[in-house]
Protein backbone atom coordinates (compact mmCIF):
# COMPACT_ATOMS: atom_id res chain seq x y z
CA UNK A 1 0.00 0.00 0.00
CA UNK A 2 1.19 3.79 -0.03
CA UNK A 3 2.00 4.20 -3.55
CA UNK A 4 3.13 7.12 -5.13
CA UNK A 5 3.06 7.30 -8.86
CA UNK A 6 5.65 10.32 -10.35
CA UNK A 7 6.12 11.10 -13.95
CA UNK A 8 7.82 11.73 -16.05
CA UNK A 9 11.02 10.10 -14.57
CA UNK A 10 13.41 11.47 -16.75
CA UNK A 11 12.84 15.21 -18.80
CA UNK A 12 15.58 16.72 -21.20
CA UNK A 13 14.77 19.63 -23.34
CA UNK A 14 15.76 22.61 -24.33
CA UNK A 15 15.97 25.66 -22.34
CA UNK A 16 12.72 28.32 -22.30
CA UNK A 17 10.30 24.84 -22.26
CA UNK A 18 7.62 24.82 -19.83
CA UNK A 19 7.56 21.20 -17.93
CA UNK A 20 4.75 19.58 -16.31
CA UNK A 21 5.22 17.02 -13.77
CA UNK A 22 2.68 14.31 -12.25
CA UNK A 23 1.88 12.98 -8.84
CA UNK A 24 -0.19 10.80 -7.98
CA UNK A 25 -1.71 8.90 -4.99
CA UNK A 26 -2.50 5.41 -6.08
CA UNK A 27 -4.14 3.50 -2.93
CA UNK A 28 -4.93 6.56 -0.68
CA UNK A 29 -6.29 9.89 -0.44
CA UNK A 30 -3.18 12.44 0.05
CA UNK A 31 -4.63 15.31 2.28
CA UNK A 32 -1.61 16.98 1.27
CA UNK A 33 1.49 16.38 -1.25
CA UNK A 34 4.60 18.24 -1.36
CA UNK A 35 7.42 18.99 -3.74
CA UNK A 36 11.46 18.90 -3.07
CA UNK A 37 14.38 19.31 -5.35
CA UNK A 38 17.62 17.68 -5.05
CA UNK A 39 21.00 18.75 -6.02
CA UNK A 40 23.93 16.03 -6.51
CA UNK A 41 25.20 15.33 -3.20
CA UNK A 42 22.82 16.96 -1.87
CA UNK A 43 20.25 17.53 0.71
CA UNK A 44 16.51 17.30 0.04
CA UNK A 45 14.92 20.98 -0.12
CA UNK A 46 11.27 21.42 0.23
CA UNK A 47 9.62 23.70 -1.98
CA UNK A 48 6.22 23.77 -1.77
CA UNK A 49 3.48 22.14 0.53
CA UNK A 50 -0.04 22.17 -1.51
CA UNK A 51 -3.55 20.76 0.44
CA UNK A 52 -5.90 20.25 -2.19
CA UNK A 53 -8.34 22.68 -3.65
CA UNK A 54 -6.06 25.31 -2.07
CA UNK A 55 -3.49 27.19 -2.93
CA UNK A 56 0.10 26.01 -2.60
CA UNK A 57 2.50 27.24 -0.01
CA UNK A 58 5.81 27.97 -1.13
CA UNK A 59 8.73 27.81 0.71
CA UNK A 60 11.14 31.38 0.99
CA UNK A 61 13.10 31.64 -1.98
CA UNK A 62 10.77 29.39 -4.57
CA UNK A 63 9.51 31.81 -6.71
CA UNK A 64 5.32 30.91 -7.31
CA UNK A 65 5.30 32.29 -10.81
CA UNK A 66 8.14 29.70 -11.76
CA UNK A 67 7.34 26.75 -10.06
CA UNK A 68 3.46 26.30 -10.58
CA UNK A 69 1.70 23.72 -8.32
CA UNK A 70 -1.97 22.45 -8.85
CA UNK A 71 -3.42 20.15 -6.24
CA UNK A 72 -7.32 19.26 -8.37
CA UNK A 73 -8.03 16.15 -6.33
CA UNK A 74 -6.91 14.00 -3.12
CA UNK A 75 -5.09 12.09 -5.40
CA UNK A 76 -3.21 13.85 -7.96
CA UNK A 77 -1.12 17.00 -7.73
CA UNK A 78 1.28 18.49 -10.58
CA UNK A 79 4.26 20.99 -10.80
CA UNK A 80 5.14 22.88 -13.95
CA UNK A 81 8.37 23.96 -14.33
CA UNK A 82 7.43 27.30 -16.38
CA UNK A 83 10.35 28.68 -18.87
CA UNK A 84 13.18 26.35 -17.39
CA UNK A 85 16.51 27.04 -17.93
CA UNK A 86 19.83 25.10 -17.16
CA UNK A 87 19.43 25.78 -13.51
CA UNK A 88 16.45 24.21 -13.17
CA UNK A 89 18.23 21.04 -13.80
CA UNK A 90 17.74 18.62 -11.19
CA UNK A 91 15.98 15.92 -9.53
CA UNK A 92 12.37 16.93 -8.61
CA UNK A 93 10.70 14.36 -6.29
CA UNK A 94 6.94 14.60 -4.64
CA UNK A 95 5.33 12.76 -1.75
CA UNK A 96 2.16 12.47 -0.35
CA UNK A 97 0.71 12.20 3.27
CA UNK A 98 -2.77 11.79 4.50
CA UNK A 99 -2.19 13.60 7.50
CA UNK A 100 -0.91 15.59 10.38
CA UNK A 101 2.04 13.57 11.63
CA UNK A 102 1.42 10.85 9.18
CA UNK A 103 4.35 9.48 6.76
CA UNK A 104 4.97 11.19 3.74
CA UNK A 105 5.15 8.40 0.91
CA UNK A 106 7.86 9.62 -2.29
CA UNK A 107 7.64 9.18 -5.67
CA UNK A 108 10.65 7.68 -7.74
CA UNK A 109 11.49 11.23 -8.53
CA UNK A 110 11.95 13.10 -12.19
CA UNK A 111 15.41 13.89 -13.51
CA UNK A 112 15.01 17.17 -15.53
CA UNK A 113 17.91 18.32 -17.84
CA UNK A 114 17.38 21.97 -19.44
CA UNK A 115 19.66 22.09 -22.40
CA UNK B 1 13.68 27.09 13.75
CA UNK B 2 12.67 23.42 14.29
CA UNK B 3 15.67 21.26 13.02
CA UNK B 4 16.67 17.32 13.31
CA UNK B 5 20.41 16.83 13.47
CA UNK B 6 22.45 13.94 12.21
CA UNK B 7 25.78 12.86 11.50
CA UNK B 8 27.12 12.84 8.05
CA UNK B 9 28.93 9.79 8.25
CA UNK B 10 30.28 8.36 6.19
CA UNK B 11 29.27 5.35 9.32
CA UNK B 12 31.24 2.50 8.05
CA UNK B 13 30.39 -0.77 9.10
CA UNK B 14 31.44 -4.86 8.81
CA UNK B 15 29.05 -7.10 6.86
CA UNK B 16 27.25 -8.37 10.07
CA UNK B 17 27.79 -6.38 12.64
CA UNK B 18 25.06 -3.83 13.89
CA UNK B 19 25.04 -0.10 12.74
CA UNK B 20 23.81 2.40 15.15
CA UNK B 21 22.33 5.60 13.62
CA UNK B 22 21.50 8.69 15.58
CA UNK B 23 19.87 11.89 15.60
CA UNK B 24 18.47 14.68 17.75
CA UNK B 25 15.38 16.93 16.87
CA UNK B 26 14.61 20.57 18.88
CA UNK B 27 10.80 20.76 18.29
CA UNK B 28 9.31 19.55 21.36
CA UNK B 29 5.91 19.41 19.91
CA UNK B 30 7.04 16.73 17.31
CA UNK B 31 5.02 13.33 18.09
CA UNK B 32 6.40 11.33 15.14
CA UNK B 33 9.62 10.55 13.90
CA UNK B 34 10.80 8.55 10.69
CA UNK B 35 13.73 7.06 9.27
CA UNK B 36 14.20 6.85 5.25
CA UNK B 37 16.57 5.15 3.26
CA UNK B 38 17.76 6.83 0.02
CA UNK B 39 20.11 4.75 -2.22
CA UNK B 40 22.29 7.32 -4.29
CA UNK B 41 19.97 8.20 -7.45
CA UNK B 42 16.92 7.31 -5.54
CA UNK B 43 13.89 8.88 -3.94
CA UNK B 44 13.78 8.36 -0.14
CA UNK B 45 11.80 5.10 1.31
CA UNK B 46 10.26 4.68 4.31
CA UNK B 47 11.82 2.01 6.46
CA UNK B 48 10.29 3.00 10.28
CA UNK B 49 7.97 5.21 11.74
CA UNK B 50 7.98 6.07 15.62
CA UNK B 51 5.56 7.45 17.27
CA UNK B 52 6.32 6.18 21.74
CA UNK B 53 9.25 6.39 23.87
CA UNK B 54 10.83 3.13 24.06
CA UNK B 55 11.54 0.68 20.84
CA UNK B 56 9.92 -0.39 17.59
CA UNK B 57 10.88 -3.26 16.40
CA UNK B 58 10.56 -4.53 12.52
CA UNK B 59 12.28 -7.26 10.99
CA UNK B 60 16.24 -6.25 11.27
CA UNK B 61 15.46 -2.69 11.90
CA UNK B 62 14.90 -1.08 15.78
CA UNK B 63 13.45 1.97 16.01
CA UNK B 64 14.41 4.02 19.66
CA UNK B 65 12.35 7.03 20.52
CA UNK B 66 13.76 9.12 23.99
CA UNK B 67 11.46 12.37 23.75
CA UNK B 68 12.94 13.19 27.01
CA UNK B 69 16.15 13.19 25.19
CA UNK B 70 14.85 14.45 22.25
CA UNK B 71 16.52 11.23 20.34
CA UNK B 72 15.76 9.06 18.41
CA UNK B 73 17.82 5.97 16.38
CA UNK B 74 17.82 2.91 13.75
CA UNK B 75 19.91 0.08 14.29
CA UNK B 76 20.23 -2.21 11.88
CA UNK B 77 21.38 -5.86 13.05
CA UNK B 78 23.08 -7.76 10.44
CA UNK B 79 24.44 -5.21 8.27
CA UNK B 80 24.49 -6.18 4.88
CA UNK B 81 26.04 -4.43 1.86
CA UNK B 82 22.62 -3.81 0.47
CA UNK B 83 21.80 -1.21 3.52
CA UNK B 84 24.28 0.84 1.98
CA UNK B 85 22.88 4.21 1.70
CA UNK B 86 22.27 7.43 3.13
CA UNK B 87 19.53 7.42 5.85
CA UNK B 88 17.61 10.59 6.88
CA UNK B 89 15.69 11.25 9.77
CA UNK B 90 12.89 12.94 9.93
CA UNK B 91 10.37 14.15 12.66
CA UNK B 92 6.49 15.46 12.22
CA UNK B 93 6.13 19.34 12.16
CA UNK B 94 2.86 21.19 13.26
CA UNK B 95 1.69 21.81 9.55
CA UNK B 96 1.65 18.47 8.24
CA UNK B 97 5.24 18.49 6.96
CA UNK B 98 8.29 16.51 7.93
CA UNK B 99 11.94 18.11 9.18
CA UNK B 100 14.38 16.26 7.32
CA UNK B 101 18.08 15.77 8.72
CA UNK B 102 20.93 15.88 6.35
CA UNK B 103 21.03 12.52 6.12
CA UNK B 104 23.92 9.60 7.31
CA UNK B 105 25.69 7.85 4.63
CA UNK B 106 25.75 3.99 5.72
CA UNK B 107 28.53 1.79 4.36
CA UNK B 108 28.32 -1.91 4.79
CA UNK B 109 31.68 -3.58 3.94
CA UNK B 110 31.66 -7.08 2.54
Amino acid sequence: GAVVSQHPSWVICKSGTSVKIECRSLDFQATTMFWYRQFPKQSLMLMATSNEGSKATYEQGVEKDKFLINHASLTLSTLTVTSAHPEDSSFYICSASQGVEEPQHFGDGTRLSIL
Amino acid sequence: QKEVEQNSGPLSVPEGAIASLNCTYSDRGSQSFFWYRQYSGKSPELIMFIYSNGDKEDGRFTAQLNKASQYVSLLIRDSQPSDSATYLCAGGGSQGNLIFGKGTKLSVKP
